[in-house]
């Protein structure tokens, strides 16, 4: 079945600094990918997306490349704010007909003044 | 749009009461999510329906769950009777299919 996987957090970086949360899929074909994000006390929301291999998705400086290859997606910003500190969650859609997503865990990231 | 709503925010109960969760999705939406999340299981689906309909409801922890959705406007999710074991927040998600879900602010519910 699909799966979702991501590294562990929490990361903690510095304002300013280069993010990067890895993310890694196993999938039957060639799904949508996603990622969302869950701020403090909120639900989750769309950050950004790919539909297929070698999309890049960008939203509000982040970035993420749909890598067949190497069956990834990581996440990217070049420089984070400390209101980017939140839970950041990998996606994959489903082409079996089920429809619904599948989650990975969530990595917390914690920026530092 | 208000987004989708969700009642209560807060609940706390003790085990054996019956609880009742509820959602008002985003007009327009026809797919709806139940989701639960822990600190130990994380983001787990629950049920889902398409057009009022439920799809797939193997994430239902057992029969002590129970979901319906009785129109396009209304959804709710019960557990009787509740168990400590139940104690997340559960989260509303609709959308107009799966790619994009819009999320409510959760149900934080306390099983005591």
């Amino acid at each position: 079945g699909n799966s979702v996987t991501q590294m562990e957090g929490p990361v903690t970086l510095s304002e300013e600094a280069f993010l990067t949360i890895n993310c890694t899929y196993t999938a039957t074909g060639y799904p949508s990918l996603f990622w969302y994000v869950q701020y403090p006390g909120e639900g989750l929301q769309l950050l950004l997306k790919a539909t297929k291999a070698d999309d890049k998705g960008s939203n509000k400086g982040f970035e993420a490349t749909y890598r067949k290859e190497t069956t990834s997606f990581h996440l990217e910003k070049g420089s984070v704010q400390v209101s980017d500190s939140a839970v950041y969650f990998c996606a994959l859609s489903d082409l079996t007909g089920r429809r619904a997503l599948t989650f990975g865990s969530g990595t917390r990231l914690q920026v530092q003044p | 749009d208000a987004g989708v709503i969700q009642s209560p925010r807060h609940e706390v109960t003790e085990m054996g009461q019956e609880v009742t969760l509820r959602c008002k999705p985003i007009s327009g939406h026809d797919y709806l999510f139940w989701y639960r999340q822990t600190m130990m299981r994380g983001l787990e689906l629950l049920i889902y329906f398409n057009n009022n309909v439920p799809i797939d409801d193997s994430g239902m922890p057992e029969d002590r769950f129970s979901a319906k959705m009785p129109n396009a406007s209304f959804s709710t999710l019960k557990i009787q009777p509740s168990e400590p074991r139940d104690s997340a927040v559960y989260f509303c998600a609709t959308g107009e299919g799966n790619e994009k879900l819009f999320f409510g602010s959760g149900t934080q519910l306390s099983v005591l």
